[in-house]
């Protein structure tokens, strides 16, 4: 297992279109998250899933966001109509739940999806 | 509202120096606190990591440190090589299961 894996790694769409991406998280993580990162920010939380449950959605997701986990391992993230503002990096992460005060690496992250729509 | 802030956007520092970056978190629930460096065009990678139980923690050329009174926690790179240019965030969460929330970064840049 390498790691997590993003595709594509760079999308550019006219504004309008729908976009999806992918991510395919470490085999043994049954958690997996959704950031996006755009310029000067840092990573900003969209969803998580524990198992195929999408557990917590943030405000940032619009009605014209949806994620999808349908096996439990890799997951889809869908942006419809899309809008200029929706130019980012799409980050996925993946980690096993946390287990009372143990210490953990936290989350392994994808390299990201650049998404430009113009 | 910014639960954890990196005032900070960039620190420019001499290699072979102490380089020290800085982060703030407001809320209290905060038990467990991670550093994060970035490469251009790569996501985000561990870096190290501390619990609200500890004041310290230091691995190699990395320590962090936490003061959870003043709710602030430092990250001291020492000695700083040029391959630590990066972008460095800091992520923080409570004892439940919400998501890691960032800071939004500082840039390092370490001159030879």
């Amino acid at each position: 297992d390498t790691g997590v894996s993003q595709d594509p790694r760079h999308k550019i769409t006219k504004r309008g279109q729908n976009v999806t991406f992918r991510c395919d998280p470490i085999s043994e993580h049954n958690r997996l998250y959704w950031y996006r990162q755009t310029l000067g920010q840092g990573p900003e939380f969209l969803t998580y899933f524990q198992n195929e449950a999408q557990l917590e959605k943030s405000r940032l997701l619009s009605d014209r966001f949806s994620a999808e986990r349908p096996k439990g391992s890799f997951s889809t993230l869908e942006i419809q109509r899309t809008e200029q503002g929706d130019s980012a990096m799409y980050l996925c992460a993946s980690s096993l739940p946390r287990t009372g005060n143990l210490q953990t690496n936290g989350y392994t992250f994808g390299s990201g999806t650049r998404l430009t729509v113009v | 509202d910014q639960q954890v802030k990196q005032n900070s956007p960039s620190l420019s520092v001499q290699e072979g120096r102490i380089s020290i970056l800085n982060c703030d978190y407001t809320n209290s629930m905060f038990d467990y606190f991670l550093w994060y460096k970035k490469y251009p065009a790569e996501g985000p990678t561990f870096l190290i990591s501390i619990s609200s139980i500890k004041d310290k923690n230091e691995d190699g050329r990395f320590t962090v440190f936490l003061n959870k009174s003043a709710k602030h926690l430092s990250l001291h790179i020492v000695p700083s090589q040029p391959g630590d240019s990066a972008v460095y965030f800091c992520a923080a969460r409570d004892s439940g299961n919400t998501p890691l929330v960032f800071g939004k970064g500082t840039r390092l840049s370490v001159i030879a």
